[in-house]
């Protein structure tokens, strides 16, 4: 089966433009994470959704950020007007956790979406 | 809130040489700590994982030590081979926080032939 899949791999905006990114989790995945990864640093959790719920928006930096997962299978994150301090590898994960007080379970990764900020 | 620090942040290793990653942790509700490789503009991926109720884990070349008293976790990777050359991140997360990570630096490793 098909793997977290994240679109586009790589984007350009300009200063001041909004941008929208896609996560499509692995099917049949509850939980879905955002992480921000800045170059030659690990991953900073964003956001989370169970299903189509938003738990979790701690990680986002400020109100230019919003993400959203309607229909609890495809999330976008979207970034209004961007600033060069956005730019990032943007993450997407999913995993079979649906309970609070998990053990831990696996989170898969996909690929990012390189965002640059000119 | 959670923090997780990664050393070192390289690490240089002949081919059949063992690696050693250390890191350590502040929240002491932490429960789950995985280990993710990462090669170069490609998807983390779980290499090994280890939950509060184990001290230890190991999968072939790959071990993980979890030392809950003094709130540190190590990655033993054993034979290493020049393909596990990549960036290993650390993580954990706690109890009552949906599984969400909090990643430590990461290591550059890098296995010489």
């Amino acid at each position: 089966g098909a793997g977290v899949s994240q679109s586009p791999r790589y984007k350009v905006a300009k200063r001041g433009q909004d941008v929208a990114l896609r996560c499509d989790p692995i099917s049949g995945h509850v939980s879905l994470f955002w992480y921000q990864q800045a170059l030659g640093q690990g991953p900073e959790f964003l956001t989370y959704f169970q299903n189509e719920a938003q738990l979790d928006k701690s990680g986002l930096p400020s109100d230019r950020f919003f993400a959203e997962r309607p229909e609890g299978s495809v999330s976008t994150l979207k970034i209004q007007r961007t600033q060069q301090e956005d730019s990032a590898v943007y993450l997407c994960a999913s995993s079979t956790t649906s309970r609070r007080d998990t053990l831990g379970d696996i989170q898969y990764f996909g690929a990012g979406t390189r965002l640059s900020v000119l | 809130g959670e923090n997780v620090e990664q050393h070192p942040s390289t690490l240089s290793v002949q081919e059949g040489d063992s690696a050693v990653i250390k890191c350590t942790y502040s929240d002491s509700a932490s429960n789950y700590f995985p280990w993710y490789k990462q090669e170069l503009g490609k998807r983390p991926q779980l290499i090994i994982d280890i939950r509060s109720n184990v001290g230890e884990k190991k999968d072939q070349r790959i071990a993980v030590t979890l030392n809950k008293t003094a709130k540190h976790f190590s990655l033993h990777i054993t034979e290493t081979q020049p393909e596990d050359s990549a960036v290993y991140f650390c993580a954990a997360s706690r109890a009552d926080s949906w599984g969400k990570l909090q990643f430590g630096a990461g290591t550059q490793v890098v296995v010489t032939p």
